[in-house]
Parts: C-alpha cells; sequence; structure tokens
C-alpha cells in the first residue's frame, strides 16, 4: 500500500472487553512498532518487531497486552480486560530497517467506557 | 533506556519570526535523531532527520544540528508562517525511537 494503514480509526469498548488492533505495514518494511499517546504527550513506546520476532516489548505494560506479527507484514495489538486507563491513540510506525525512517499509520483511537 | 528531555513544551512566535525547539539525550550510542510534526488529529509525519555523522543538515526553512558531545539537538524554523502551528517531536532511535514530550508551536498572524 501508500503508507501505514490502521484498522478500525476509532474504537469504543467496555471495560473488561477484548479488543484487536491492527496494522497494516509499508510493503518491505521489515521493522514495525507501536506506540501510544495520550493528549498532549510524546509517543510511548509499546513494542517493536524485526520481521516476525518480537526484538523488544519491554513497553508493554502488562500482561493484558499483546502483539503479533505472524508473517513479518501485518501486525495486531490485542488488549485483553480492557480498563479505562486503556484509552489513548495506539500508533503503529514501520521503517524499512531498523534505523531508517519511521513512517506513520493514522493511529486507531481506543476508548474504553 | 533512553532518556530525551524537549523544551519548550509551548512555543508562540509571530509570523517571520524564527522558532527553537531543543533536545537532549543521556545515551550516546545513538545515531539518528529524526523531527516530527503532528497536526491535530493527525499522524506524525517526519520533516528532517539527522545522523551522528552531520553536524547540520538544512532544507529550505527548516534546519537541524546535532552536538553529538553535548548530547543535544536543535530543530530550528525559519521565517515561520501560521501552516507551521502544531506539535514538533524530537526523537532518536536507539534500537526504538524514543520521543520527546512534544513542543506545541502557535505562530501568530
Amino acid at each position: 500500500g501508500a503508507g501505514v494503514s490502521q484498522t478500525p480509526s476509532n474504537k469504543v469498548t467496555e471495560k473488561g472487553k477484548y479488543v484487536e488492533l491492527r496494522c497494516d505495514p509499508i510493503s518491505g518494511h521489515t521493522a514495525l512498532y507501536w506506540y501510544r499517546q495520550s493528549l498532549g504527550q510524546g509517543p510511548e513506546f509499546l513494542i517493536y518487531f524485526q520481521g516476525t520476532g518480537a526484538a523488544d516489548d519491554s513497553g508493554l505494560p502488562n500482561d493484558r497486552f499483546f502483539a503479533v506479527r505472524p508473517e513479518g507484514s501485518v501486525s495486531t495489538l490485542k488488549i485483553q480486560r480492557t480498563e479505562r486507563g486503556d484509552s489513548a491513540v495506539y500508533l503503529c510506525a514501520s521503517s524499512l530497517f531498523q534505523n531508517t525512517e519511521a513512517f506513520f499509520g493514522q493511529g486507531t483511537r481506543l476508548t474504553v467506557v | 533506556g533512553e532518556n530525551v528531555e524537549q523544551h519548550p513544551s509551548t512555543l508562540s512566535v509571530q509570523e517571520g519570526d524564527s522558532a527553537v525547539i531543543k533536545c537532549t539525550y543521556s545515551d550516546s550510542a545513538s545515531n539518528y535523531f529524526p523531527w516530527y510534526k503532528q497536526e491535530l488529529g493527525k499522524r506524525p509525519q517526519l520533516i528532517i532527520d539527522i545522523r551522528s555523522n552531520v553536524g547540520e543538515k538544512k532544507d529550505q526553512r527548516i534546519a537541524v544540528t546535532l552536538n553529538k558531545t553535548a548530547k543535544h539537538f536543535s530543530l530550528h524554523i525559519t521565517e515561520t508562517q501560521p501552516e507551521d502551528s502544531a506539535v514538533y517531536f524530537c526523537a532518536l532511535n536507539f534500537n526504538k525511537f524514543y520521543f520527546g514530550s512534544g513542543t506545541k508551536l502557535n505562530v501568530k498572524p
């Protein structure tokens, strides 16, 4: 595709429910990043994939958060037992290699009510 | 992990004036320093970047300077225009991207 695509663009869910957020990176990009951004804050690192493997998942807040990238392209961020504090914009970015320009998707705005 | 400090948090300038945003960092192993512009409700977009073997880079009205010894890098915008109004984030890459907390730039016409 032309750029990084994230779906859905908006997601409202009830507290305690499970959600999946999808990221389609730019074709051929080996590195994929998930960030979380709250209003007025900079992007907060969650997890970074190099190919199919999670190279660094140190930013995942707790074990309710999990992400996969099974074929080295599309990635899914999964959040179990959502809490109101999980409400934020979840940004995905991809780059050709680990230390090159990162392109961001438009984000998924998650609201937990 | 890496720590990136960004200042100021807000910056208001008159159209045509210059704007300077500064970032400092703690880990000297970083070698890629991008700057992102984020308009309200939009995705962050790269406006300029610099690598550690270069001290300064310029692209029209935007320039970035890097001082690896002092561990700081700065964004300079000259002849500011109202459409420059946005939030700007500095970042660096050391295995993953670390972002500053952002500077909200307001250019008054």
